[in-house]
């Protein structure tokens, strides 16, 4: 079966840091491009960030650039997503995706507040 | 940045009757390789997104034949030929071209 988990959303303060991971299986891994997708409470869906199979290019939404990191690791068949600074309006549910959507988690939930 | 635009918003349907989205990108999202990078998604309520069309028209596998993609370059459509009470939900195009965009959403409702 066909399969992305995510986990690692929290409850964590302004000015914190999170490390979300996202688990896949029944697919090849290693030749997908990936992608992290976010949707504020009540809101639509929010593109984050994407990674190349081999790690090599990376991009994000302008409003993460610099706070937060995209990696994965094929030999694990995971990827990650490293959220420093937090603010408030990061809290959404986290959705970890293959880039062009074929493929879906049931996404982690990241509150951002005090 | 490439930004996406779908109207409407709120699409209120008969159950029956066919409903019709459009998307529109503020570029034209043919890439090099000669594919358009273009996706439908449809969100129920309290689920994950589900991609309904791939590539401007190809259904992914188990979508009903009512869902269907068209359009070209920076103009594209999301059709549904005769909507079920199953198709409630928010639908969202994408674009793959240039990054990553998603469109902010319509949402689809019964009479």
């Amino acid at each position: 079966e066909v399969q992305l988990v995510e986990s690692g959303g929290d409850l964590v303060q302004p000015g914190g840091s999170l490390r979300l991971s996202c688990a896949a299986s029944g697919f090849t891994f290693s030749n997908s491009w990936m992608s992290w997708v976010r949707q504020a409470p009540g809101k639509g869906l929010e593109w984050v960030a994407f990674i190349k199979p081999d790690g090599s290019a990376k991009d994000y939404v302008d409003s993460v650039k610099g706070r937060f990191t995209i990696s994965r690791d094929n030999a694990k068949a995971s990827m990650y997503l490293q959220m420093n600074s937090l603010r408030a309006e990061d809290t959404a549910i986290y959705y970890c995706a293959t880039s062009q959507g074929g493929v879906w988690g049931k996404g982690t939930t990241v509150t951002v507040s005090s | 940045d490439v930004v996406m635009t779908q109207s409407p918003l709120s699409l209120p349907v008969t159950l029956g009757q066919p409903a019709s989205i459009s998307c529109r990108s503020s570029q034209s999202l043919v890439l090099s390789d000669g594919n358009t990078y273009l996706n439908w998604f449809q969100q129920r309520p309290g689920q994950s997104p589900r991609r309904l069309i791939y590539k401007v028209s190809n259904r992914d596998s188990g979508v009903p034949d009512r869902f269907s993609g068209s359009g070209s370059g920076s103009d594209f459509t999301l059709k549904i030929s005769r909507v079920e009470a199953e198709d409630v939900g928010v639908y969202y195009c994408m674009q793959g071209t240039h990054s990553f965009t998603f469109g902010q959403g319509t949402k689809l409702e019964i009479k």
